[in-house]
């Protein structure tokens, strides 16, 4: 098993409502993502960051916002959640190359 | 664009038999190619990875096969098990520094086991 943890694993929230789903590693893993994934369907990378203050937007356009102060903390922040947001949020990490390792994700729900 | 994507969508394999699932890549800067296998409410778990400098690797129960001339990557499961029942990705990406690790996931094959 993977150090990696997510919180909450679901969540069920209302339209407008600000989010932040959680996401650490304790492997020292200079390297973050997170990645959305409908039921069933591939993955879809929304930001990475490969150190400390260093973030990047994905290949997917997303309106979420990540940040990452301390190595092991890669939050994602939904300010004003929609609909369209619903889906699973996947967070990894690795080393400079290779394997990624995922947490076992969020599942969002916004009604 | 470059893309990874798989064959078949679902795959129905009796318990004890082999099963064989297919990925097309076309990004021909591919070189480091990983499967992951994701079973319901959990996040995708490693496999077993390739290098662009091998054809084969084999792992417990598990073979990956890598075709460059035709891009063409397959994971082989040996006398595959209910508890191999999940949604398989292939992905890939260029071990170039510039390229930062990042995946390109195809769309995953959900492989059924039936008793």
């Amino acid at each position: 098993e993977a150090d990696i943890y997510q919180t909450p694993r679901y969540l069920v929230i209302g339209t407008g409502k600000k989010i932040t789903l959680e996401c650490s590693q304790t492997m020292g893993h200079d390297k973050m993502y997170w990645y959305q994934q409908d039921p069933g369907m591939e993955l879809h990378l929304i930001h990475y960051s490969y150190g400390v203050n260093s973030t990047e937007k994905g290949d997917l356009s997303s309106e979420s916002t990540v940040s990452r102060i301390r190595t092991e903390h890669f939050p994602l922040t939904l300010e004003s959640a929609r609909p369209s947001h619903t889906s699973q949020y996947l967070c990894a990490s690795s080393y400079a190359y290779g394997e990624q390792f995922f947490g076992p994700g969020t599942r969002l729900t916004v009604l | 664009g470059e893309n990874v994507g798989l064959h078949l969508p679902t795959l129905s394999v009796q318990e004890g038999d082999n099963s064989i699932i297919n990925c097309a890549y076309s990004n021909s800067a591919s070189d480091y190619f990983i499967w992951y296998k994701q079973e319901s409410g959990k996040g995708p778990q490693f496999i077993i990875d390739i290098r662009s400098n091998m054809d084969k690797r084999q792992g417990q129960r598990v073979t990956v096969l890598l075709n460059k001339t035709v891009k063409h990557l397959s994971l082989q499961i040996a006398a595959t098990q209910p508890g191999d029942s999940a949604v398989y990705f292939c992905a890939e990406t260029p071990i170039q520094k510039a390229a930062g690790n990042k995946l390109t996931f195809g769309g995953g094959t959900r492989v059924l086991v039936k008793p």
